[in-house]
């Protein structure tokens, strides 16, 4: 039981630059979130799921994607990377009502 | 808007002393509090949740809610230096978004326990 494993764990992106953030959980959790951390500061969401093929914006979606369409994985798409995006990157899942379990998370500079 | 409040500190307490820590958030009809610590570099790790008003007691932590005053609090008895921490507070079921699926964190207090 691995748990939520996120990939990679850093990255160095140029600007303009896409990429995708993998998630993926073997607890069969419906519920699965991205935040992003800033230094210093509390988690952002950025889009969850609660369940496969469906996903909803959070407090700060812009300049994301994401897709669900396993209940195990869910990826997080930067397209046109841009500095304001460097930032740690957390996925989460849950199922309802239960704690959340956090992934490693992912270090991304933008540059 | 921030849906979910909480003061940043940091919060200094000498060993041994109870610390304090608050949270409010604006949806009434959220469902379920959670308190995280997280240490620097590392991912949140679940503290406690809370489902109904009252205390719930686990150890040396306590988590109290007040629903009518939107109002959810984590007490930390006989601090010690590895409680040196940020908490998170987090709030879900809250009427954000397309469901009540979300959960929406404060932007945590940082706590420092002094020996």
């Amino acid at each position: 039981n691995a748990g939520v494993t996120q990939t990679p764990k850093f990255r160095i992106l140029k600007i303009g630059q896409s990429m995708t953030l993998q998630c993926t959980q073997d607890m069969n959790h419906n519920y699965m979130y991205w935040y992003r951390q800033d230094p210093g500061m509390g988690l952002k969401l950025i889009y969850y799921s609660v369940g496969a093929g469906i996903t909803d914006k959070g407090e700060v979606p812009n300049g994301y994607n994401v897709s669900r369409s396993t209940t195990e994985d869910f990826p997080l798409r930067l397209e046109l990377a841009a500095p304001s995006q460097t930032s740690v990157y957390f996925c989460a899942s849950r199922s309802l009502n239960t704690e959340a379990f956090f992934g490693q998370g992912t270090r991304l500079t933008v540059v | 808007q921030k849906e979910v409040e909480q003061n940043s500190g940091p919060l200094s307490v000498p060993e041994g002393a109870i610390a304090s820590l608050n949270c409010t958030y604006s949806d009434r009809g959220s469902q379920s509090f959670f308190w995280y610590r997280q240490y620097s570099g590392k991912s949140p790790e679940l503290i406690m949740f809370i489902y109904s008003n009252g205390d719930k007691e686990d150890g040396r932590f306590t988590a109290q809610l007040n629903k009518a005053s939107q109002y959810v609090s984590l007490l930390i008895r006989d601090s010690q230096p590895s409680d040196s921490a940020t908490y998170l507070c987090a709030v879900s079921g809250m009427n954000y978004g397309g469901s009540q699926g979300n959960l929406i964190f404060g932007k945590g207090t940082k706590l420092s326990v002094k020996p």
